[in-house]
């Protein structure tokens, strides 16, 4: 596996199920990262972690519950969902976050999982 | 609240033609400017960065970035139809928090034959 990878890519649950998702990046970054895409909307910053630290919650509702066991694993948990939260989740890296214009900060992102709420 | 702001498309051109996408962003401290292209149902892939003002070129792409009217661009020449996609503007504030990207919503582009 090359990149970065994502599982599943697509997932169907109810609001009251718990599923994790999963992101493992293969190129040696330190930094990992958790979008939500939602139609006609930006792509919206969940969370970053930078060597397994998480650095930034960007307000996101406790429901969503991100682990990062080490530089190349990254999880997000999900519990109670609704849904308005039916989005492309993705999942990114970068090398790392402040490389002054060498492109070490540059994100590459994972092929998202396609969630849906019923 | 920082904004990045692309022109709202879609855009469509001819194969062949110069496809230009603009965007423009709030933060002056702005530092680095990423270009993202996204195929329906697909994840967003980088085409290229810029950090300096003037042109970067790679391939048949070149980003301009004018820092004083908080201005990037993405020209695409020699349109192709796989060039057809949404192309996502992103900008990373200097001395941000780690990694923060804002990004724009993107223009649709289409390349008809």
């Amino acid at each position: 596996e090359t990149g970065v990878t994502q599982t599943p890519r697509h997932l169907v649950m109810g609001m009251t199920n718990k599923k994790s998702l999963k992101c493992e990046q293969h190129l040696g970054h330190n930094a990992m990262y958790w979008y939500k895409q939602s139609a006609k909307k930006p792509l919206e910053l969940m969370f970053v972690y930078n060597f397994k630290e998480q650095t930034e919650n960007n307000s996101v509702p406790s429901r969503f519950s991100p682990e990062c066991p080490n530089s190349s694993h990254l999880f997000l948990h999900l519990h109670t969902l609704q849904p308005e939260d039916s989005a492309l989740y993705l999942c990114a890296s970068s090398q790392d976050w402040a490389s002054g214009g060498a492109g070490g900060e540059t994100q590459y992102f994972g092929p998202g999982t396609r969630l849906l709420v019923l | 609240q920082k904004e990045v702001e692309q022109n709202s498309g879609p855009l469509s051109v001819p194969e062949g033609a110069i496809a230009s996408l603009n965007c423009t962003y709030s933060d002056r401290g702005s530092q680095s400017f990423f270009w993202y292209r996204q195929y329906s149902g697909k994840s967003p892939e980088l085409i290229m960065f810029i950090y300096s003002n003037g042109d970067k070129e790679d391939g048949r792409f070149t980003a301009q970035l004018n820092k004083a009217s908080q201005y990037v661009s993405l020209l695409i020449r020699d349109s192709q139809p796989s060039d057809s996609a949404t192309y996502l503007c992103a900008v990373k504030e200097r001395g941000s928090t780690l990694g923060r990207l804002y990004f724009g919503r993107g223009t649709q582009l289409t390349v008809w034959p």
